[in-house]
């Protein structure tokens, strides 16, 4: 069965410092993974996803991913952090050879302080 | 229309009512899937729609939970005999499956189980 661990339920940045936000991966076939954002009463939004292309992949808003197969990891980085981007972020394998379905870490809190 | 749309955004019923949740896909999308997100955890699978087919409906907790999709565009996520447990954040999304694109998550329907 397939899962992701997200190390790490709330994280707190100064605003400017870098942000990492990590990701575990379990999976018995190469996988699909993804990073969402949700603002506080809102849907999830899509920052970025790999599909085994290129391991490094860059997102929205600044926001890139490295794929390590060795680690089994998908951590999400930032090089400055922006009061904006304070939000729950999520972690996700998607089960591609059956239905597509999502399935989703626990989530990070990100705190970004001015 | 422009997004996937979710109605009502909140509902609040009496425990032992019935609920209907309302999922209005992106024209053309002809995979559909329903999650659950409690508070302070990710988004749980309850059900994938291809077409008007339920083609996995293996997260469903029990069997007061249902979905239709009669016309392959529309679902509704129907709740009997609601229980304070069941209060959460009701999430679809849709793509079109097999073509390697992201899922389109609508806002949500926040219910709440008095």
């Amino acid at each position: 069965a397939q899962s992701v661990t997200q190390l790490g339920s709330h994280v707190s940045v100064s605003e400017g410092a870098l942000v990492l936000l990590r990701c575990n991966y379990s999976s018995s076939v190469p996988p699909y993974l993804f990073w969402y954002v949700q603002y506080p009463n809102q849907g999830l939004q899509l920052l970025l996803k790999y599909t085994s292309a290129a391991t490094l992949v860059k997102g929205i808003n600044g926001f890139e991913a490295e794929f390590k197969k060795s680690e089994t990891s998908f951590h999400l980085t930032k090089p400055s952090a922006h009061m904006s981007d304070a939000a729950e972020y999520f972690c996700a394998v998607s089960d591609q050879h059956n239905t597509d379905k999502l399935i989703f870490g626990t989530g990070t809190r990100l705190q970004v302080f001015p | 229309g422009a997004g996937v749309s979710q109605t009502p955004s909140n509902k609040v019923t009496e425990k032992g009512k019935y609920v209907e949740l309302r999922c209005d896909p992106i024209s053309g999308h002809t995979a559909l899937y329903w999650y659950r997100q409690s508070l302070g955890q990710g988004p749980e699978f309850l059900i994938y729609f291809q077409g008007t087919g339920a083609a996995d409906d293996s997260g469903l907790p029990n069997d007061r939970f249902f979905a239709v999709r009669p016309e392959g565009s529309v679902s509704t996520l129907k709740i009997q005999r609601t229980e304070r447990g069941d209060s959460a954040m009701y999430l679809c999304a849709t793509n079109t499956r097999g073509m390697n694109t992201e899922a389109f998550f609508g806002q949500g329907t926040r219910l709440t189980v008095v």
